[in-house]
């Protein structure tokens, strides 16, 4: 158990919709990542919070949004859906942003776009 | 610059046989190299990590060797087991202001 909480762990929902993804790192972790991993895929950085400030952007559509709260826990919020959303949607968190320490995943959200 | 190239795309080896996972970077900002190993269904989990000041870092049956003026390191897998069937990660991150690189993940497959 890496300590990183990510809820709901499977969701299926229908095209245009809109879902939020929950993320809780593990306890004194101030930087929390998202990921998104497509079927036989890699992990395809999204974006980056450290203490409730946006810290880096990646390959994350408009359609996306993400934020981090005062306690730290992040959502990463999935609008106006397509089928090609469908994918594991990992959190990750760390120490501190700009350290050489490593980053510890979740179990990961399945989304699934029917 | 920001990528991390990784090879083979999968690999079958004997059980007891030896698996080796290569990687490449560009960046020479990159400091840190950790690898991760990810079961179906399963969040990545840290395996081995290594710092470019050192050569080679072992742990268990798990060895990083490092070549700093070739960018590249490489993940051995000694007596390798079925249950070392998984898709194995590695990464690369600098030290102040960049995030993780992945490479694109090899997918072991160990015969009993």
């Amino acid at each position: 158990d890496s300590g990183v909480t990510q809820t709901p762990k499977h969701l299926i929902t229908a095209t245009g919709q809109r879902v939020t993804l929950r993320c809780s790192p593990r306890s004194g972790d101030l930087s929390v990542y998202w990921y998104q991993q497509s079927l036989d895929q890699g992990l395809q950085f999204l974006i980056q919070y450290y203490n409730g400030e946006e810290r880096a952007k990646g390959n994350i559509l408009e359609r996306f949004s993400a934020q981090q709260f005062p306690d730290l826990h992040s959502e990463l919020n999935l609008s106006s859906l397509e089928l090609g959303d469908s994918a594991l949607y990992f959190c990750a968190s760390s120490e501190v942003w700009g350290a050489g320490n490593t980053i510890y995943f979740g179990e990961g959200s399945w989304l699934t776009v029917v | 610059q920001q990528q991390v190239k990784q090879s083979p795309q999968s690999l079958i080896v004997q059980k007891g046989g030896i698996s080796i996972i290569n990687c490449a970077y560009e960046n020479t900002a990159f400091d840190y190299f950790p690898w991760y190993q990810q079961f179906p269904g399963k969040g990545p989990a840290l395996l081995i990590a290594i710092r470019p000041d050192v050569s080679e870092k072992k742990e268990g049956r798990f060895t990083i060797s490092f070549n700093k003026s070739a960018k590249q390191f490489s993940l051995h897998i000694m007596d390798s087991q079925p249950g070392d069937s998984a898709t194995y990660f590695c990464a690369a991150r600098g030290d102040y202001g960049q995030n993780f690189v992945f490479g694109p993940g090899t997918r072991l497959s160990v015969l009993p």
